[in-house]
């Protein structure tokens, strides 16, 4: 198995919603990462977590909460958010965080807040 | 100046062509990969480079650590080729988790 799952493929939340994206490999990878991706633009980082720690976040606004409970899964909670925080959302995995390991992504959940 | 660049940005091409995108970077790094991103959005990793030459089916990547320069070739293009490329860079010296994207390279291939 060679896969990133991410569910769901598509939300649409309203900016009172609480909702969660939700992100799955049984590959054994320890590094699991977050990113967001604006039309025409490449990924950029938000979380990182090694061996189920955070151990970067790149200045994320609050409303995004990101969980690892364990070494398989990741979540990102979602609350008040703005409509600018429309955007894919790729989740990724590698072996470990460090030099030369590959990443392999999942195919994104497409964010729309109303 | 971005650190990584990717060129062309667009590319047009008929089936059968042979393809090259570039990738420049400015920093020191530990790897480069290529990746492919098909419209709708999941990303598949190519490659992962860090000296030489890598073949897969009818794609091969290429890199010149001294250059600081990469290139991705597609031989018989199909239009199943048809996506965003992507090259992104491991920097030497920063956080071994980050990866520096490239704006990506979007390829259309027409019959």
């Amino acid at each position: 198995d060679t896969e990133v799952t991410q569910t769901p493929k598509h939300l649409v939340m309203g900016m009172t919603n609480k909702k969660s994206l939700k992100c799955e490999q049984h590959m054994g990878h320890r590094a699991m990462y977050w990113y967001k991706q604006k039309a025409k633009k490449p990924p950029e980082l938000m979380f990182v977590y090694s061996y189920e720690k955070l151990s970067i976040n790149e200045s994320v606004p609050s409303r995004f909460s990101p969980e690892c409970p364990n070494s398989s899964l990741l979540n990102l909670h979602l609350h008040a958010l703005q409509p600018e925080d429309s955007a894919l959302y790729l989740c990724a995995s590698s072996l470990s965080g460090g030099l030369n390991t590959e990443a392999f992504f999942g195919q994104g959940t497409r964010l729309t807040v109303v | 100046k971005n650190e990584v660049e990717q060129s062309p940005q667009n590319l047009t091409a008929q089936e059968g062509e042979f393809i090259t995108i570039n990738c420049s970077y400015s920093v020191g790094i530990s790897a480069l990969h290529w990746l492919q991103q098909h419209p709708g959005g999941g990303i598949v990793s190519l490659f992962m480079l860090s000296s030489g030459k890598k073949k897969h089916g009818r794609l091969i990547a290429t890199i010149n650590i001294q250059e600081k320069h990469s290139s991705l070739h597609i031989t018989a293009s199909h239009p199943r080729d048809s996506a965003v490329y992507i090259c992104a860079v491991r920097q030497l010296g920063g956080t071994a988790s980050k990866l520096t994207f490239g704006t990506g390279t979007r390829l259309q291939v027409t019959l």
